[in-house]
């Protein structure tokens, strides 16, 4: 089965304490994001890699770091969570590496809810 | 700059009425446009995409939406709701920018 797989699926940690949320596909896909989901701001991309060891950022890259070393996985590192980064988390792949959001579809992981406390 | 409007929130409809879900877009080039679902704990699920030709589009779970150059809109619309479509639901953009362009959703509330 095409997935999109995230872990955790929740989190609660403390502030400054290095995480890593895992994101994994097996679609064989180039192209992989993350967004964050907030109430009223919608769903904003974090950063994006179109293959491996191509990344860049997104719109709201501060306090993230990624790394895209195999092409199936594309974690996202918080190296000092602040409260701030209290969010929903989503992982999305897609196959071109031309970009997503064109004539492909992206597929979405189930989610990460973190809270930072 | 690139954007996307839902101007309803929160839309509340009776089962078995119809729905429509509003989308404005604005984009400088050509845009693809999609409808998302997503379900309580749940991820995101395409229900249909505009890219090319006939203006109305056929989407999953009986969604149509109707793309409208002149009004920069894309419209989702159901004639008749389940309870099972409550949900939250997303229009987003894309085309060159390496990213969908997502609004900020409206939550549909489904009355018995």
């Amino acid at each position: 089965e095409a997935q999109v797989t995230q872990n955790p699926r929740y989190l609660i940690t403390v502030t400054g304490k290095k995480l890593t949320v895992t994101c994994s596909q097996n679609m064989n896909h180039e192209y992989m994001s993350w967004y964050r989901q907030d109430p009223g701001l919608g769903l904003r991309q974090i950063y994006y890699s179109m293959n491996v060891e191509v990344t860049d950022k997104g719109d709201v890259p501060e306090g993230y770091k990624v790394s895209r070393k195999e092409k199936r996985n594309f974690p996202l590192i918080l190296e000092s969570p602040s409260p701030n980064q209290t969010s929903l988390y989503f992982c999305a792949s897609s196959l071109w590496g031309g970009g997503m959001g064109t004539d492909t579809e992206a597929f979405f992981g189930q989610g990460t809810r973190l809270t930072v406390v | 700059a690139q954007s996307v409007t839902q101007p309803d929130i929160h839309i509340t409809v009776s089962e078995g009425a119809s729905l429509e879900l509003r989308c404005n877009y604005s984009y400088g080039a050509t845009p693809y446009l999609f409808w998302y679902v997503q379900s309580p704990g749940q991820g995101l699920q395409l229900l249909l995409k505009y890219f090319s030709g006939d203006t109305l589009v056929q989407g999953i779970k009986g969604f149509e939406a109707e793309f409208k150059r002149s009004q920069s809109s894309f419209n989702l619309r159901k004639p008749s709701v389940h309870w099972s479509d409550a949900a939250e639901y997303f229009c987003a953009v894309g085309g060159a920018t390496n990213k969908l362009i997502f609004g900020t959703g409206t939550l549909l509330a489904v009355q018995p």
